[in-house]
């Protein structure tokens, strides 16, 4: 089993679609969890952080569930500008600097 | 501008050759990584190092080679490469705050390296 698994690529939407993305990971000790977005022949940037409490930045909504260890993305009113390959990242199991990212989820957002 | 600075940005290479790649960070870091990034394939986490000691060796063959002399600077030794090996080849850092990292990775924009 990988230890990042996100869901298959991509995604085609229309412009102001709502599109969800899912991600699990194996590693229940794991400690901190992020999605980054990676542009095509660019470098990941964080997008944001991932809590339990869950949290929201503009039209971005991240979700944690430990007990099912699942994570989620969910942007509303998608835009052009949004179309990029999203990774789920997972960190800090114990004793290391140990950073995962998954595979990615491409993301075409379409007029 | 990154605050995490890769070079060469490109390299070719024959099999036989020896280069090394270099990355430099002006954020205040204390560790950093190396990652390798193939076609359709997620990042691979290669190496990571923490106050200049390595923390992680993900199973990396040894003719990929690290090197931190401090926290701001980190090399990848190349000998004797493969064509397998042609991929993205990207460095980050972090805080390394405490035992375990929990903080934001920022990225080199990678240097992009082709085998013959």
């Amino acid at each position: 089993r990988k230890e990042v698994e996100q869901d298959p690529g991509p995604f085609n939407v229309p412009e102001g679609a709502t599109v969800a993305f899912n991600c699990t990971y194996s590693n229940s000790a794991s400690q901190s969890f992020f999605w980054y977005r990676q542009d095509c022949r660019k470098e990941p940037k964080l997008l944001m952080s991932v809590y339990s409490s869950g949290n929201e930045d503009g039209r971005f909504t991240a979700q944690l569930n430990r007990a099912s260890q699942y994570i989620s993305l969910l942007i509303r009113d998608s835009k052009l500008s949004d179309s990029a390959t999203y990774l789920c990242v997972v960190s800090g199991n114990t004793g290391g600097f140990k950073t995962i990212f998954g595979a990615g989820t491409r993301l075409f957002v379409k007029a | 501008e990154t605050g995490v600075t890769q070079t060469p940005r490109h390299l070719v290479m024959g099999m036989t050759n020896k280069k090394s790649l270099k990355c430099e960070q002006h954020l205040g870091h204390n560790a950093m990584y190396w990652y390798k990034q193939s076609a359709k394939k997620p990042l691979e986490l290669m190496f990571v190092y923490n106050f200049k000691e390595q923390t992680e060796n993900n199973s990396v063959p040894s003719r990929f080679s690290p090197e931190c002399p401090n926290s701001s600077h980190l090399f990848l030794h190349l000998h004797t490469l493969q064509p397998e090996d042609s991929a993205l080849y990207l460095c980050a850092s972090s805080l390394g705050r405490g035992v375990t990292n929990t903080g934001e990775l920022f990225f080199g924009e990678g240097s992009r390296l082709t085998v013959l």
